[in-house]
């Protein structure tokens, strides 16, 4: 089966630019999380989505920070404007919902690299 | 905040050593999952082990739990360069639905040739 796909790969802005992710889960896949992930430490999450509804959005910085799931398939994060401590690699995942461990395991992209200047 | 901290930082062994890594946490678990992430890419799933299960084997891999002392260790043996990575370990913290992870600060490990 196909794995998560993220885009862009890299990215390079500056101060006060705004900047868009885009995620496509794994198909079948109602679940769908978006991590923050700082050089040298581990993803902390910023929002998760259960189909299009925000389950936990607790961490996410929502003054420039916003993401949406139309149709509960693909997702977009976008930041705007960015922040010299936005640098870091945003990592989306997906896992299956319903009963049973299956649900627990995530599956990753292989993340957007942002860089902010 | 992160859940997890993670032991040794940075482990640095030869081809053929075992590998131990710590992981401890603060709050009751559901289970406990461990990740690896080779540079410049996404997080792989390795093991899950659950609250109430004390240790899980796959293949090289060997994972124990201790839920008295609230931490975890992963044993990779016979390692081999392809397993130089970032290991993390990841708490689901359980509460129905939601199956939110919250991971630790990872270890580097690096098997030389």
């Amino acid at each position: 089966e196909a794995g998560v796909a993220q885009s862009p790969r890299y990215k390079i802005i500056e101060k006060r630019q705004s900047v868009a992710f885009w995620c496509n889960p794994i198909s079948g896949h109602a679940t769908l999380y978006w991590y923050q992930q700082i050089l040298g430490q581990g993803p902390k999450l910023l929002i998760q989505f259960q189909n299009n509804g925000v389950v936990d959005d607790s961490q996410l910085p929502k003054d420039r920070f916003s993401a949406e799931r139309l149709k509960g398939v693909d997702s977009t994060l976008k930041i705007q404007p960015a922040k010299l401590e936005d640098s870091a690699v945003y990592l989306c995942a997906s896992s299956l919902h319903g009963g049973g461990l299956a649900k627990n395991i995530q599956y990753f992209g292989a993340g957007t690299r942002l860089s902010v200047l | 905040s992160q859940q997890g901290e993670e032991d040794p930082q940075a482990l640095s062994i030869q081809e053929g050593e075992n590998a131990t890594m710590n992981c401890s946490y603060k709050t009751s678990i559901n289970n406990l999952q461990w990740y690896r992430q080779n540079s410049g890419r996404g997080l792989v799933h390795l093991i899950l082990i659950r609250s109430n299960e004390r240790e899980k084997h796959s293949g090289r891999l060997r994972v124990t739990l201790d839920t008295s002392k609230k931490s975890s260790s992963l044993l990779i043996t016979a390692s081999r360069a392809a397993d130089t990575a970032s290991y993390f370990c990841a708490t689901d913290l359980g509460g129905g639905a939601t199956n939110k992870l919250i991971f630790g600060t990872g270890t580097l490990l690096a098997v030389q040739p």
